[in-house]
């Protein structure tokens, strides 16, 4: 079956530190990933995405992410984190041109200033 | 672009009424649009997948009757759910899908609506 794991629940961190957020998915055949936050209080807004081509992609607010195939992973990473980056994180994955969007659990990031 | 809202952002309710959410796409045409349920401090679970002029496909688990989905245009769907009870009570998403250039499809989040059963 398809499905994305996200293995972190909550993530706590000091301003400054480095962030990385572990996302693996179980599909078969070509997939187009994605990760999504949720502020508090807002809705899901688009962080990054990758369809093909490099694996390492950037994103929004100094965000990058990874894609692995080898290891079914597209892991989520941002090299110093602020407070304003306190948010739900949530990765997503769906098969190559199908609608079929699946979500991780989502990992709880909170940012001590 | 790819904009896509939702009304009512709030709404509460007695428990057996009827409650209708709208999802439009505000600047794209979407031929597929998707309802999802999410509780607090947890995941969006896909609830059905609806495509303009066509019955809408439900997840496993998710009552067809109870949550009545038409997407009559290709800017707008609507959630209906029937007789509502405090279990339903959640924060419902809806996103929309663009297809790019390259074929490859998009979902743009709307931003949710909350329902209270009381």
């Amino acid at each position: 079956a398809q499905s994305v794991s996200q293995h972190n629940h909550h993530v706590i961190l000091s301003e400054a530190a480095s962030l990385e957020l572990g996302c693996n998915y179980s599909y078969g055949g070509t997939v187009n990933l994605f990760w999504y936050v949720q502020y508090p209080g807002q809705h899901l807004q688009l962080l990054l995405k990758y369809f093909s081509g490099d694996p390492l992609v950037k994103g929004i607010k100094g965000f990058e992410a990874e894609f692995i195939k080898s290891k079914f992973s597209f892991n989520l990473r941002k090299p110093s984190v602020q407070w304003s980056d306190t948010a739900e994180y949530f990765c997503a994955a769906a098969p190559y041109n199908n609608n079929d969007m699946r979500f991780g659990a989502g990992t709880r990031l909170t940012v001590k200033p | 672009g790819a904009v896509v809202s939702q009304h009512p952002s709030w709404v509460i309710c007695k428990s057996g009424t009827s409650v209708k959410i709208e999802c439009r796409s505000l600047d794209f045409q979407a031929t597929t649009m998707f309802w999802y349920r999410q509780f607090p401090k947890q995941s969006l679970m896909l609830m059905a997948t609806s495509n303009e002029g066509s019955k809408a496909t439900y997840e496993q688990g998710v009552e067809k009757d109870k949550f009545l989905i038409n997407h009559a245009s290709l800017t707008l769907s609507t959630l209906t759910v029937t007789s509502a009870h405090p279990e339903d009570s959640s924060f419902y998403i809806c996103s929309a899908s663009s297809h790019g250039t390259s074929g490859i499809v998009t979902q743009y989040f709307g931003p949710g609506t909350r329902l209270t059963v009381l």
